[in-house]
């Protein structure tokens, strides 16, 4: 079975602090993607990033980074320098070649990036 | 280009009513997905199209849900005889190809609310 753990329901923080996310996920699966998606209040789902089982190395996007660990069956989110823009739920998933096609999610983060 | 849309953007309708829910994703997507996301909650998969075929709708919670792609594009999700257990947000993603190396990218989603 396939399943992901967001443990942090919600975090604030003030606008310009770091901020990470935290994702662990369980897999049997060798070969399965993690996926990061903000979920603005306008509720569309957007992409962020796909990372592949067989890549460990780390990614940076701008203001945005993230740290894949096999060993600790983690993936997470960090947002330097955050913006108020940055407000939105933020959900991380996971598909596996033995779940098919579906993505199976965290139940997400509520980010608040107050001014 | 254009992303996936969705319509109606939202619906309200009677306990016992039926119900169609319109999806039309990315031009040329060959892959279209259903979720359906409960409040506070992450998307839950219902079901996948491959061209016009069901591939996998495993996550039909029971058989008054029921989902079509009769020419391979537009998607219609159906619902008979709706309950208010039914009131979520039902997405709809595409991807070019389906397979787990694909992203899916999400519409903005319908919002079904069951009095």
């Amino acid at each position: 079975a396939q399943k992901v753990t967001q443990a942090q329901t919600e975090i604030s923080v003030v606008e310009k602090e770091d901020v990470t996310l935290d994702c662990v996920y369980e897999t049997r699966d060798t070969t399965y993607y993690l996926f990061w998606y903000k979920q603005p209040p306008s509720g569309e789902l957007v992409f962020l990033i796909r990372r592949n089982s067989f890549d460990e190395q780390n990614e940076i996007s701008g203001r945005y980074s993230w740290n894949f660990q096999k060993s600790t069956s983690s993936f997470n989110f960090t947002i330097t320098a955050s913006q108020v823009v940055d407000s939105a739920v933020y959900f991380c998933a996971l598909r596996t070649y033995e779940g098919a096609q579906k993505l199976v999610f965290g139940q997400g983060t509520r980010l608040t990036i107050n001014p | 280009g254009a992303g996936v849309s969705q319509t109606p953007s939202n619906k309200v309708t009677e306990k016992g009513k039926y119900v169609e829910l319109r999806c039309d994703p990315i031009s040329g997507h060959t892959a279209l997905y259903w979720y359906r996301q409960s409040l506070g909650q992450g998307p839950e998969f219902l079901i996948y199209f491959q061209g016009t075929g069901a591939a996998d709708d495993s996550g039909l919670p029971n058989d008054r849900f029921f989902a079509v792609r009769p020419e391979g594009s537009v998607s219609t999700l159906k619902i008979q005889r709706t309950e208010r257990g039914d009131s979520a947000v039902y997405l709809c993603a595409s991807s070019l190809i389906p397979q787990s190396t694909d992203t899916q990218y999400f519409g903005p989603g319908t919002r079904l609310t069951v009095l």
